[in-house]
């Protein structure tokens, strides 16, 4: 149980362009998502969390008309970054939070490599 | 202010042997604890947690972690160590109360098998 997927797993985009990345919890409803974006070597970032009906509450130095989300259903919340730049290339990793087993934890998707060219 | 450390940046065990991975946290009230495995190019796997209750937990993958107050640690242990272990371990942590669910993460360790 408690699998959460990202879709897709790279993506390859030229600059200016934009690109949406899907998260999925396949077998539990999460009322929040969170989205976080991961450097080489380094720890992740929490860039906003999502939360089901209502807009996403962005971390501090994180532009939300840079970073799109989307949370249309219990299971699936979306990131779309516009206008990309080589900049914005990353790993973005989401993560779900299992609130109905009553143990408040946060499962986590595959990831998505995000190139810019 | 609230943070999460992982004062090893990369450990190097040999296969077979034991390993303690440490993390302290300093928070106003015992925060909710967790440990997460990634491997390169993937996302975190949850290995355990601790939110109350017994403060010795069992995880996946055979390893357990145990919570201590008055140190404010929650240290990661395997008594042998297989090759496949080699990932990076983050140590986290939710505030109990308020804090909106929000995971702070600490730096990582870096673990290396040795064969």
């Amino acid at each position: 149980g408690a699998v959460v997927s990202q879709h897709p797993s790279r993506v390859i985009c030229k600059s200016g362009t934009s690109v949406k990345i899907e998260c999925r919890s396949l077998d539990f409803q999460a009322t929040t998502m969170f989205w976080y974006r991961q450097f080489p070597k380094q720890s992740l970032m929490l860039m906003a969390t999502s939360n089901e009906g209502s807009k996403a509450t962005y971390e501090q130095g994180v532009e939300k008309d840079k970073f799109l989300i989307n949370h249309a259903s219990l299971t699936l919340s979306t990131l779309t970054v516009t206008s990309a730049h080589p900049e914005d290339s990353s790993f973005y990793i989401c993560s779900a939070r299992d609130s109905g087993s009553g143990t408040d934890t946060q499962y986590f998707g595959p990831g998505t490599r995000l190139t810019v060219l | 202010a609230q943070s999460v450390t992982q004062p090893d940046i990369h450990i190097t065990v040999s296969e077979g042997a034991s390993l303690e991975l440490r993390c302290n946290y300093s928070y106003g009230a015992t925060p909710y604890l967790f440990w997460y495995v990634q491997s390169p190019g993937q996302g975190l796997q949850l290995l355990l947690k601790y939110f109350s209750g017994d403060t010795l937990v069992q995880g996946i993958k055979g390893f357990e972690a145990e919570f201590k107050r008055s140190q404010s640690s929650f240290n990661l242990r395997k008594p042998s160590v297989h090759w496949s272990d080699a990932a990076e371990y983050f140590c986290a942590v939710v505030p109990s109360t308020g804090g909106g669910n929000k995971l702070t993460f600490g730096t990582g360790t870096q673990l290396k098998v040795e064969l």
